[in-house]
């Protein structure tokens, strides 16, 4: 079974602090993605990886940064944390090979509070 | 930009009845895939159904089917003989690219035993 794994279910910060948020796949997936999930606005993509130092910007870059320094490893970073970056941040990934139509793995989630 | 609708934030059904879920996108382009997803109260999204927009065959997958309308882009998911554990959200996505997949904003279904 693939296994996307986020490191911190739960986290609770003070508006200004540095936010780390881990991710980790086990299947050598060459895609990897962050996804913001809020009430009535389903899943929105943050950033997204098809490579080892590649990212592209998604649809609310703003307020995030992204580090891709090995294949299975792909990190959501806070700069400076605000109260409207509380949220549900879903990590996922895919195979890559041009194929849109490869599965996208979710890991369980990151509950973000900023206080 | 492509845009993903879910026009029903909520739906209940009877246990073991059938209950369809809409949704709708908006697309200018003729080859994609459509999906539906399944967020449990665990959170873990997982795929429950996956449609190649080439394929005039709706796609099944047990007590899961699709009604796939190309030319009106409407993509809705049918649970057949609903189970207690089908009560989820659910999300209808939209995939053209790698780096390009549109969600809906997603339908609560709750199950009643």
């Amino acid at each position: 079974d693939v296994k996307v794994t986020q490191s911190s279910r739960y986290l609770v910060k003070r508006t200004g602090e540095k936010v780390f948020l881990e991710c980790v796949q086990d299947m050598d997936h060459e895609n990897m993605f962050w996804y913001r999930q809020d009430p009535g606005l389903g899943l929105r993509l943050i950033y997204f990886s098809y490579d080892v130092k590649m990212k592209e910007k998604g649809d609310i870059p703003e307020g995030y940064s992204v580090s891709r320094e090995k294949k299975e490893r792909f990190s959501l970073i806070l700069e400076s944390a605000s109260t409207n970056q509380t949220s549900m941040y879903l990590c996922a990934s895919s195979s890559g090979g041009g194929y849109s139509g490869n599965t996208i793995y979710f890991g369980e989630g990151s509950w973000l509070t900023v206080v | 930009a492509q845009t993903v609708t879910q026009s029903q934030p909520e739906m209940s059904v009877q246990e073991a009845e059938t209950v369809t879920l809409s949704c709708t996108y908006d697309t200018s382009e003729s080859d994609y895939y459509l999906f539906w997803y399944k967020q449990p109260p665990s959170r873990q999204m997982i795929l429950v159904i996956r449609q190649e927009a080439y394929k005039q065959q709706n796609a099944t997958e047990n007590r899961f089917s699709v009604n796939f309308q190309k030319a009106a882009k409407s993509f809705s998911l049918k649970i057949s003989d609903s189970q207690l554990g089908d009560a989820a959200m659910y999300f209808c996505a939209y995939r053209r690219t790698n780096n390009d997949m549109r969600f809906g904003a997603g339908t609560r279904l709750t199950v009643k035993p």
